[in-house]
């Protein structure tokens, strides 16, 4: 079946340096599309990124994924950690329903 | 901007209790879904509606009920609530986005707990 796999449930890492969230996935549906959710303590998941085209760079506050059809990826960058992005971050796949399916989400956390 | 709330936020109750959850979104979407989070587990879809009076089965749809009365509301229903039930519920509506896929919008969660 299809699935979303986050390889790392949690990853922490100083301010100021680069961080990668990890997402491959599994699917048959021919047309796809991809969300990064961050979900910052004690509030609801929003959406960071979203993507439904191969090879290129999609970027939001910050944060930047590239959708890699070829090796089944959406990994989620930042070239420069805040404190701020200390949050549970999700990746979701979308096909031809309506639902849409999650990884088991990375808690990311920066430190000083 | 998508507008999704959810009542009350905070609730507990006793094993064997009747729990309704509920749902409201004003941003005119069609879909809508109730979800639990658990520590390891992730978002499970529980329910899921396409419109008032329609219901679809979700992952984890065991010990729960729903039902859309109209397109901006959806309820959760734990008729005998256990402590295995106890975990952080949120609700979702979304419509076709750019391409057709589906961005699904959250609401601020209701956490339950069941003694």
């Amino acid at each position: 079946g299809d699935s979303v796999t986050q390889t790392e449930g949690l990853v922490t890492v100083t301010e100021g340096l680069p961080v990668k969230l990890n997402c491959t996935y599994q699917t048959t549906y021919l047309t796809i599309a991809f969300f990064w959710y961050v979900q910052y303590l004690n509030e609801a998941p929003q959406v960071l990124l979203r993507s439904s085209t191969d090879n290129k760079r999609t970027e939001h506050q910050g944060f930047h994924a590239t959708l890699h059809k070829s090796s089944s990826s959406f990994h989620l960058q930042k070239s420069s950690a805040q404190l701020s992005d200390s949050a549970l971050y999700y990746c979701a796949l979308s096909g031809n329903t309506r639902k849409l399916i999650f990884g088991l989400g990375t808690t990311l956390q920066v430190q000083p | 901007e998508a507008a999704v709330t959810q009542s009350p936020r905070n609730k507990v109750t006793v094993t064997g209790g009747n729990v309704t959850l509920s749902c409201r979104q004003t941003n005119s979407h069609n879909y809508m879904y109730w979800y639990r989070q658990d520590t390891g587990h992730g978002l499970r879809l529980i329910h899921y509606s396409y419109g008032a009076g329609n219901l679809q089965i979700g992952d984890v749809p065991d010990g729960y009920k729903a039902t859309r009365t109209t397109q901006e509301d959806f309820f959760l229903l734990l008729e005998l609530a256990s402590p295995s039930q106890t975990s952080l519920y949120f609700c979702a509506s979304s419509d076709a986005g750019t391409g057709g896929h589906y961005e699904q919008y959250f609401g601020p969660g209701t956490r339950l707990t069941v003694l």
